[in-house]
This record gives C-alpha cells, structure tokens and sequence, in this order.
C-alpha cells in the first residue's frame, strides 16, 4: 500500500534559525514528488517538483531534495512570512502526506 | 484569469439534505480532483476525472457522486449529508499530459453537516 508520511507535524523556529521537514514515502512506480504550501483558509500552494534521486530545487529559502525513499524541504535562515502548512505528494495525485505544520517566530 | 474557482465557499446543511459543490477552472485542463480536508487527515481524495465525461473514485469516495459534463466544470454532489462530511473540501486541476503535473487549488469550500 503507498504511503506517505511527513515529520515532524509541528515545527517552531525562531526566526533565522534553520531546520529540515521530511516527506517519507513508499510508492511502486514514483514519478514525481511534489511540495505545496498551504496558509490558513486558503488551498495549498505547489512549491517543487523532484523527479529523480539526487535532484535539488530551490526557491528563496526553501531548498526540496530527494533520495529513493525520502525527500527533505530545507529552510534556511526563515522569516515569520513562511509560516504555513507544507505538504508533499507523489505524482499520481492519489495520497497526500498530512503536513508539517512550520511557525517562525519573529 | 480566475484559475480555479469554488462556490460555494461556506455552506451549512442539516442532516439528510443535498447539494452540489461547483468547480470551475479556465486553464483548459483535462485532470480534475476532489479532496476533502479534515484537521489530522491531511487531503484525501474523493475522486477525479481524467477528461470531459470521466469520473474515477478515489479513497474516500462513499456518500459522494461527481459529474463532468463539460471540461472546465467538475461537480461533486452529496445526495443525503452526514455529520461525517463535515470538512473542508478543495478542488484542484492539472494539465492534459500532466499526470505528474503540479495541482492548481480553489480556495475551499467549508461545509457544515448539522
């Protein structure tokens, strides 16, 4: 059965202080693992897409990598704005991870 | 350019009763999703459609039907809503030979079931 699993749920940093959210998976056939962003009362956002292991994307302070079975969204140096709710998915659209929640505060 | 467009946004029902949620996106996408997002759950999918005329479950589809008469309308209907189906529901749609294309979001619909 696929699987998506994302740690941790929660996260809070103060602001500048950097970590890693981690999307851990095992889905037959995977093409693609994409990130999104989700702010409150709003739909989720897409961020990146992975495709292959050892590929990198970055955006801003964000930077999404992958292995055969995980992904990592570093942030590094964050402010209070990339707070919010980050969620990763394969490619089929099937499963979502359940997100990690990421508060910065300032 | 709207993107993708819910209505309604907010909805209140008793138990029993029906309705129908609209989506509506004008990027001229062939993939179209239901998913339903309760506090814990993260997104689950209800079910999608691959093309105008073709609807697919997803994993949780009980208590919903969808129609897709036209390609950038995809209706999901509950014909006798529960207390369970209190959530927020997002549409979200993705280009032709994007399988693995990234996902276009509405806002939300926030449905209460009393």
């Amino acid at each position: 059965e696929d699987q998506v699993t994302q740690s941790p749920e929660a996260l809070r940093l103060q602001e500048g202080e950097s970590s890693s959210l981690n999307c851990s998976y095992t889905v037959s056939g995977l093409r693609g693992l994409f990130w999104y962003r989700q702010d409150p009362g709003k739909g989720p956002e897409f961020l990146f897409t992975l495709y292959s292991a050892g590929e990198e994307k970055e955006k801003e302070r964000l930077k999404a990598t992958l292995t055969k079975k995980e992904s990592f969204l570093h942030i590094t140096a964050p402010k209070p704005e990339d707070s919010a709710t980050y969620l990763c998915a394969p490619g089929d659209k099937i499963i979502f991870g359940k997100g990690t929640r990421l508060h910065i505060l300032p | 350019n709207a993107g993708v467009t819910q209505t309604p946004k907010f909805r209140v029902l008793k138990t029993g009763q029906s309705m129908t949620l609209l989506c509506a996106q004008d990027m001229n996408h062939e993939y179209m999703y239901w998913y339903r997002q309760d506090p814990g759950m993260g997104l689950r999918l209800i079910h999608y459609s691959v093309g105008e005329g073709t609807t697919a479950k997803g994993e949780v589809p009980d208590g919903y039907n969808v129609s897709r008469l036209k390609k950038q309308n995809f209706l999901l209907g509950l014909e006798s809503a529960a207390p369970s189906q209190t959530s927020v529901y997002f549409c979200a749609s993705t280009e032709g030979q994007g399988y693995t294309g990234e996902l276009f979001f509405g806002e939300g619909s926030r449905l209460t079931v009393l």
